[in-house]
């Protein structure tokens, strides 16, 4: 069966250094990955969206990587602050728009 | 702009009870996704529309679950009667399917059944 994997242990960093979280996925050819952040008590928000295609997208501080052979993802934050954390959902899309996430990384950034 | 609007933002029930979770899309996204989310399973898509069709149930666990979307600005999910295990978050979200456009979600309703 289809099956996403993330980091499924706190991440936890000191400010200014660069967050790298995991995404890892089996069973299933996506077209795009998609990288949310949600906050407690808050829905998703989307950040990123990257195509099979293509193996690198970057936007500010953000930078996600796409690996179709490895079959996993990694997402960056540099340059990190405090106002980073929160948890971070990898999303497989195929075409017809349906997503599938993973359970979620949660990033903590220490001042 | 006005995100997506979900209500009540909390509910708190008896088990038995019929509950009704409201949902409004983004004016003008023709896409309409309900999620549960709990510690055990993350996030489940439990059924979309498209054009205020139901495209995919296949998430839906049972027969207790039902949604509806009369119209492009209103959408519903009924549980019917319900159960301590349907306790979670439920969130909706909106899309523009045309322009594949990401997902736009709601902050979710919180729901417990005692």
């Amino acid at each position: 069966s289809q099956k996403i994997e993330q980091n499924s242990e706190a991440l936890n960093i000191q400010e200014g250094k660069t967050a790298t979280l995991t995404c890892n996925y089996t069973n299933y050819s996506p077209a795009y990955l998609q990288w949310y952040r949600q906050d407690p008590g808050r829905g998703p928000v989307f950040l990123l969206l990257i195509r099979e295609n293509e193996k690198e997208k970057r936007k500010e501080r953000l930078k996600v990587t796409f690996d179709t052979t490895l079959k996993q993802s990694l997402f960056h934050i540099t340059a990190s602050q405090p106002a980073d954390s929160a948890t971070y959902l990898c999303a497989l899309q195929n075409q017809g728009g349906k997503l599938i996430f993973g359970q979620g990384t949660e990033l903590s950034v220490k001042p | 702009d006005a995100g997506v609007i979900q209500s009540p933002r909390h509910e708190v029930t008896e088990m038995g009870q019929e509950v009704t979770l409201r949902c409004k899309p983004i004016s003008g996204h023709n896409s309409l996704f309900w999620y549960r989310q709990t510690m055990m399973r993350g996030l489940e898509l439990l059924i979309y529309f498209n054009n205020n069709v139901p495209i995919d149930d296949s998430g839906m666990p049972e027969d207790r679950f039902s949604a509806k979307m009369p119209n492009a600005s209103f959408s519903t999910l009924k549980i019917q009667p319900s159960e301590p295990r349907d306790s979670a978050v439920y969130f909706c979200a909106s899309q523009d399917s045309y322009s594949n456009q990401p997902q736009h979600f709601g902050d979710g309703t919180r729901l417990s059944i005692l």
